[in-house]
C-alpha cells in the first residue's frame, strides 16, 4: 500500500542534542512537507520542498534543518538550536502540480512525537 | 497574509445528529483552496473535503458537506448523521499562494474538538 512512514514514532532528546526524524513516501508524489504541532494548536510549517535537491523554509524554519537527495526521502533534523523542539512533528506530501495546483491535498504521515528531558 | 479562523475550540454532538463546525478565512487571492482535515486521537492528518474557491456547488463527500459561503469568507464542515468514530479535532486549512507560484502549502486553523455522545 502506499503511504508516508514516520519514525521513530516517540523520540526522546536530551538538551543540547540534535535528532533527525524519519519520512519516507512511496506515492510518487513530487512534493514534501514538515508541520510541528504543539498542544491544542494548528500545525505550523517548517520546511517544503517542491523537487529533489530543493526546499523552502516555511514560517518556523529556526533550529530546523531538512534535505532532498531523494525523491522518497525528506529527513528533518531537530537541531540543539531550536529552543523549544518537544511538539509533534508530521510529514506530508503531494502531487506538485505548479500552478494549476487545484486540489493539492496532502497526504500526511502517523506523526513522531519528540519530547526533550 | 493568509489566515483560518476556527472560533470553536470544542464541540458535542449527539450520536446520529448532524453538527456544523465553523470556518472563516481571510484572504485577498482570487483563487484559493478551502480543505478540511479530521486528526483522530493517533494523530494521522485525514483528508475530507476540499472547495476550490471558483467552484459554484458546494462540495460533498459522502456524510460530509461543506457550505461555502464565499461573500462571508466561511467554510462549514457539515457532517451528517455523526457516528462515535467522528470523535477527533477537525481543521480548516486553505492552500496558500505564494506570488506567482502555487507552492502546495496549506495554512491550518487552530482545530476544534468535536466529542460524539452515545
Amino acid at each position: 500500500d502506499g503511504g508516508i512512514t514516520q519514525s521513530p514514532k516517540y523520540l526522546f532528546r536530551k538538551e543540547g542534542q540534535n535528532v533527525t526524524l524519519s519520512c519516507e513516501q512511496n506515492l510518487n508524489h513530487d512534493a514534501m512537507y514538515w508541520y510541528r504541532q504543539d498542544p491544542g494548536q494548528g500545525l505550523r510549517l517548517i520546511y517544503y520542498s517542491q523537487i529533489v535537491n530543493d526546499f523552502q523554509k516555511g514560517d518556523i524554519a529556526e533550529g530546523y534543518s531538512v534535505s532532498r537527495e531523494k525523491k522518497e526521502s525528506f529527513p528533518l533534523t531537530v537541531t540543539s538550536a531550536q529552543k523549544n523542539p518537544t511538539a509533534f512533528y508530521l510529514c506530508a506530501s503531494s502531487v506538485w502540480m505548479g500552478v494549476l495546483a487545484g486540489a493539492n491535498v496532502l497526504t500526511f504521515g502517523a506523526g513522531s512525537r519528540l519530547t526533550v528531558l | 497574509a493568509q489566515k483560518i479562523t476556527q472560533t470553536q475550540p470544542g464541540m458535542f454532538v449527539q450520536e446520529k445528529e448532524a453538527v456544523t463546525l465553523d470556518c472563516t478565512y481571510d484572504t485577498s487571492d482570487q483563487s484559493y483552496g478551502l480543505f478540511w482535515y479530521k486528526q483522530p486521537s493517533s494523530g494521522e492528518m485525514i483528508f475530507l473535503i476540499y472547495q476550490g474557491s471558483y467552484d459554484e456547488q458546494n462540495a460533498t463527500e459522502g456524510r460530509y458537506s461543506l457550505n461555502f459561503q464565499k461573500a462571508r469568507k466561511s467554510a462549514n464542515l457539515v457532517i451528517s448523521a455523526s457516528q462515535l468514530g467522528d470523535s477527533a479535532m477537525y481543521f480548516c486549512a486553505m492552500r496558500e499562494d505564494d506570488g506567482s507560484s502555487n507552492t502546495g502549502k496549506l495554512i491550518f486553523g487552530q482545530g476544534t474538538t468535536l466529542q460524539v455522545k452515545p
